[in-house]
């Protein structure tokens, strides 16, 4: 089944203490991308890669990083998580190409004390 | 920058009614606009993606239509269901992004289908 995974599904953690959500796809696509979602201000994209080795800044990437290191995985890491990062976030990818649809993982909500 | 706005914010409705859910655009320069279901604290399933040269999508009781001049997208639900209950999203891919296929999102509407 053609999907976007992401892990752990639930995560709470205390500030300070390093983390990594993992993504990954099984669609063979080059773009992948993280977003966060909170109420009142949507989703907002935190970082992107455009394929292996080739990531960018999104809107809001502060206090995050990523690394692209194979083609079907995308983690997104916080290095000393914050309480201002308790989010839903979501993993997305899609086939190189303007017109391509966007697949989104199942999200994972993160809780900083 | 392009906004996306989506009217109303909540929708309640009886079962069985056909219903009409609005978004907008600020920005007509776009690639596609999608439309996306989310359960609550859930991932977002994608129900209808219109590239920006076509005029409307049907997928079973779900028809969405694009007027990419006039920034407007509706997505029409025909009889409605309790399991319709939601909140649905539209997001559009902006040209100005390049090669960052960032979706701008609206924030949604919740829609309630009573029983």
């Amino acid at each position: 089944e053609a999907q976007v995974t992401q892990n752990p599904r639930y995560l709470i953690t205390v500030t300070g203490k390093k983390l990594t959500v993992t993504c990954s796809q099984n669609m063979n696509h080059e773009y992948m991308s993280w977003y966060r979602q909170d109420p009142g201000l949507g989703l907002r994209q935190i970082y992107y890669s455009m394929n292996v080795e080739v990531t960018d800044k999104g809107d809001v990437p502060e206090g995050y990083k990523v690394s692209r290191k194979e083609k079907r995985n995308f983690p997104l890491i916080l290095e000393s998580p914050s309480p201002n990062q308790t989010s839903l976030y979501f993993c997305a990818s899609s086939l190189w190409g303007r017109g391509n649809e966007q697949f989104f993982g199942p999200g994972t909500r993160l809780t900083v004390l | 920058k392009q906004e996306v706005t989506q009217i109303p914010a909540a929708l309640s409705v009886p079962e069985g009614e056909n219903l009409v859910l609005n978004c907008s655009f600020t920005d007509s320069a776009i690639y596609n606009l999608q439309w996306f279901r989310q359960d609550p604290g859930k991932g977002l399933t994608s129900l209808l993606l219109i590239q920006s040269s076509q005029r409307e999508q049907t997928s079973g009781r779900l028809n969405a239509s694009l007027d990419k001049s006039s920034g407007r997208s509706t997505l029409y639900i025909a009889a409605s269901q309790p399991g319709d209950s939601a909140t649905y999203l539209c997001a559009v891919r902006p040209v100005s992004g390049g090669s960052n296929y960032k979706l701008t999102f609206g924030k949604g509407t919740l829609l309630t289908v009573n029983p």
